[in-house]
C-alpha cells in the first residue's frame, strides 16, 4: 500500500468542478506534484509547489493543501479531462519519493 | 527542451538482470540540472518510484528495490541507466525515465516509457 491515498475513482459532469484529493503524513511537511496520464501515454506534469502549473496547463487546474491532504481540483472539467491522476511526494522518512496509487476520473 | 528515450530488451526470463537505458537529448546528465530518475508502472496498476542519480554519481533508491537495483550515467553516451537483479513476473512494467526537478521538487520530462515483460 501507498503511503500517499488517492480515491481509486471519481466522476464529475461536463463543465462541473471536481477535487481529487491525496492523503499522507508526508504532505503536513511537503508539497505534492500532480500528473496526468491517459492511456497508453506517459504521465504529465500539472500541478507542482503551493499551486504552479507549468506552461501550457489549463488554468482550470489548481491545487491547494491543508493539513496531511492535497487537492487537485478541476474548474469546468472537459471531456478530454478523462484520465488517471497521481499525486507524488516524499515518503514519511522525507529520503524517498512515492506515488498515490491513481485516481481514475471519468466525465460523464 | 530535455528529450528522454528508453531502450531496452522487452523481453526476459525470471532470475537474469533488467537493463535499461535513457538516451537524454536537449540536456546534459554532466549538468546539475536534474536528478535522472526512473520510474515503473505494472500493467493496469499505479506508478512507481524506483530511484534516481544525480551528475556527481549520487544516488537515491526506493527502500522496497534497493537490495536489487543500480543506476548508472554514462557521459560519453549522454544517457542513463537501470539494472534490476534478479527479476520475477512482479517486475513485468512499462519502465519510463523522468528528470526530477530538485528546486521545486517534481518530474517534468518523461520518456515514452518501455514495456518489460519478465517470462521464461
Amino acid at each position: 500500500s501507498s503511503e500517499l491515498t488517492q480515491d481509486p475513482a471519481v466522476s464529475v459532469a461536463l463543465g462541473q468542478t471536481v477535487r481529487i484529493t491525496c492523503q499522507g503524513d508526508s504532505l503536513r511537511d511537503y508539497y505534492a506534484s500532480w500528473y496526468q496520464q491517459k492511456p497508453g501515454q506517459a504521465p504529465i506534469l500539472l500541478i507542482y509547489g503551493k499551486n504552479n502549473r507549468p506552461s501550457g496547463i489549463p488554468d482550470r487546474f489548481s491545487g491547494s493543501n491543508s493539513g496531511n491532504t492535497a487537492s487537485l481540483t478541476i474548474t469546468g472539467a472537459q471531456a478530454e479531462d478523462e484520465a488517471d491522476y497521481y499525486c507524488n511526494s516524499r515518503d514519511t522518512s522525507g529520503n524517498h519519493w512515492v506515488f498515490g496509487g491513481g485516481t481514475q476520473l471519468t466525465v460523464l | 527542451q530535455v528529450q528522454l528515450r528508453e531502450s531496452g530488451p522487452g523481453l526476459v526470463k525470471p532470475s537474469e538482470t533488467l537493463s535499461l537505458s535513457c538516451s537524454v537529448s536537449g540536456g546534459s546528465v554532466s549538468s546539475g540540472s536534474y536528478y535522472w530518475s526512473w520510474i515503473r508502472q505494472p500493467p493496469g496498476k499505479g506508478l512507481e518510484w524506483i530511484g534516481y542519480i544525480y551528475s556527481s554519481g549520487t544516488t537515491n533508491y526506493s527502500p522496497s528495490l534497493k537490495s536489487r537495483i543500480t543506476i548508472s550515467v554514462d557521459t560519453s553516451q549522454n544517457q542513463f541507466s537501470l539494472k534490476v537483479r534478479s527479476v520475477t513476473a512482479a517486475d513485468t512494467a512499462v519502465y519510463y525515465c523522468a528528470t526530477w526537478n530538485a528546486y521545486d521538487s517534481y518530474f517534468d520530462y518523461w520518456g515514452q516509457g518501455t514495456l518489460v515483460t519478465v517470462s521464461s
